[in-house]
């Protein structure tokens, strides 16, 4: 059974940083390309970017939205997908999923980008 | 970037009823490789997105064939058959064939 757990959400000031966490279970996970997508309460999703799998060298892809301000990154030993985010605005206040393949999502983590 | 424009924005249905939810895009979601990467979720309240349907008309693992995609290009539909109280919440469309992915709006399967 496919699992993917969030962490590291929270509060944090305009201007900070934070790194979100996805832990990935229950398939080969170097096979597969991985995604963060965010989604503000109430408003539909939003695409990140994402991190091909071995066979595509694990490059990435951004929304040009976050580009330059968020990095993706996966740990292949510890089934880890993460999210380093920089410079954070108010705007960037959202439920952040991990997903893996468009099929199959997190249960979400909050981050509020608040003073 | 594509501009998914779903329609309606809120979609009233009875019990046993059959809707339909369009997703336009602002070019044509046919990729280099011949796939259209057109999909389509469900999310319920406090939930996270389902996929229900990708590429356009096939239906992920588990769902019912109540739910059938359908389109071309830049016109896709979204048909539900016999509505039942597990299938409200929002829809969404997705394409994921130009960067950067975009999702359309949402509409809202709410009971009459």
């Amino acid at each position: 059974e496919v699992k993917l757990l969030e962490s590291g959400g929270g509060l944090v000031q305009p201007g900070g940083s934070m790194r979100l966490s996805c832990a990935a279970s229950g398939f080969t996970f170097t096979d597969f390309y991985m995604y963060w997508i965010r989604q503000p309460a109430g408003k539909a999703p939003e695409w990140l970017g994402f991190i091909r799998n071995k066979a595509n060298g694990y490059t990435t892809e951004y929304n040009p939205s976050v580009k330059g301000r968020f990095t993706i990154s996966r740990d292949n030993t510890q089934n880890m997908l993460y999210l380093q985010m920089n410079t954070l605005r108010a705007e960037d206040t959202a439920t952040y999923y991990c997903c893996l393949n468009y099929a199959y999502w997190g249960q979400g983590v909050m981050v509020t980008v608040s003073s | 970037d594509v501009l998914m424009t779903q329609t309606p924005v809120s979609l009233p249905v009875s019990l046993g009823g059959q809707v339909s939810i369009s997703c336009r895009s602002s070019q044509s979601l046919v990729h280099s490789d011949g796939n259209t990467y057109l999909h389509w979720y469900l999310q319920k309240p406090g939930q996270s997105p389902q996929l229900l349907i990708y590429r356009v008309s096939n239906r992920f693992s588990g769902v019912p064939d109540r739910f059938s995609g359908s389109g071309s290009g830049t016109d896709f539909t979204l048909k539900i058959s016999r509505v039942e109280p597990e299938d409200l919440g929002v829809y969404y469309c997705l394409q994921s064939t130009h960067f950067p992915n975009t999702f359309g709006a949402g509409t809202k399967l709410e009971l009459k």
